[in-house]
């Protein structure tokens, strides 16, 4: 069974402009989440999706901000305009069940804004 | 909003002794899981307790969870260079699924 996928691995853009990071989950897997770790500080919660549904989005700071999960597939999340604190790692999890289930990360996808 | 606090915040031993890690949270929890993250890696599942467990085994690892202190541990015996990773605790309060990370505890287990 193919693990979670994050793309790209790395991204390097200068502050105003956009990136977008891709996350597929397992396959079955109908909860997919976003996290992000700043340097030096704690892994926090971004979103939550089920299916195709944002079940959680308490967590996204602002609305330079976009997630999709069109179809209940794959996953995108868009920063735009990136800022230079949200430079940091971007993981996506996903799990078969809502609570209680294990959930299984992805490489992340480290995001570095000049 | 409950928060994980991990401690120590850094180990350095020696391979072949044991590392302990603690954990403490702040509100009701239905689950706590334990995640290794090596240098620039993603995070690997190392073991799920549920609120009503209150020790678990998996190979060399063993977690303990004390729900009236709040307070998980894990146990890494025999350790071995290829240990060398962060360590983090995260809970899940049952709530919707999502997961509330502790800070992590950086191990260097030296050859």
């Amino acid at each position: 069974e193919a693990g979670v996928t994050q793309f790209p691995s790395h991204s390097v853009i200068e502050k105003g402009q956009t990136v977008t990071l891709r996350c597929d989950p397992i396959s079955g897997h109908d909860n997919l989440y976003w996290y992000r770790r700043v340097m030096g500080k704690e892994i926090k919660f971004l979103l939550h999706f089920v299916k195709e549904s944002k079940q959680d989005e308490s967590g996204m700071p602002n609305n330079r901000f976009l997630a999709e999960r069109t179809g209940g597939t794959y996953s995108t999340l868009k920063v735009q305009p990136a800022e230079l604190e949200d430079s940091g790692v971007y993981f996506c999890a996903s799990s078969r069940f809502r609570t209680g289930d294990t959930q299984y990360f992805g490489p992340g996808t480290r995001l570095t804004v000049l | 909003s409950q928060q994980g606090e991990e401690d120590p915040q850094a180990l350095s031993i020696q391979e072949g002794e044991n590392a302990t890690m603690n954990c403490s949270y702040k509100t009701s929890i239905n689950n706590l899981q334990w995640y290794r993250q090596n240098s620039g890696r993603g995070l690997v599942h190392l073991i799920l307790i549920r609120s009503n467990e209150r020790e678990k085994h998996s190979g060399r690892l063993r977690v303990t969870l004390d729900t009236s202190k709040k307070s998980s541990s894990l146990l890494i015996t025999a350790s071995r260079a290829a240990d060398t990773a962060s360590y983090f605790c995260a809970t899940d309060d049952n709530q919707g699924g999502k997961l509330i990370f502790g800070q992590g505890t950086e191990l260097s287990v030296k050859p």
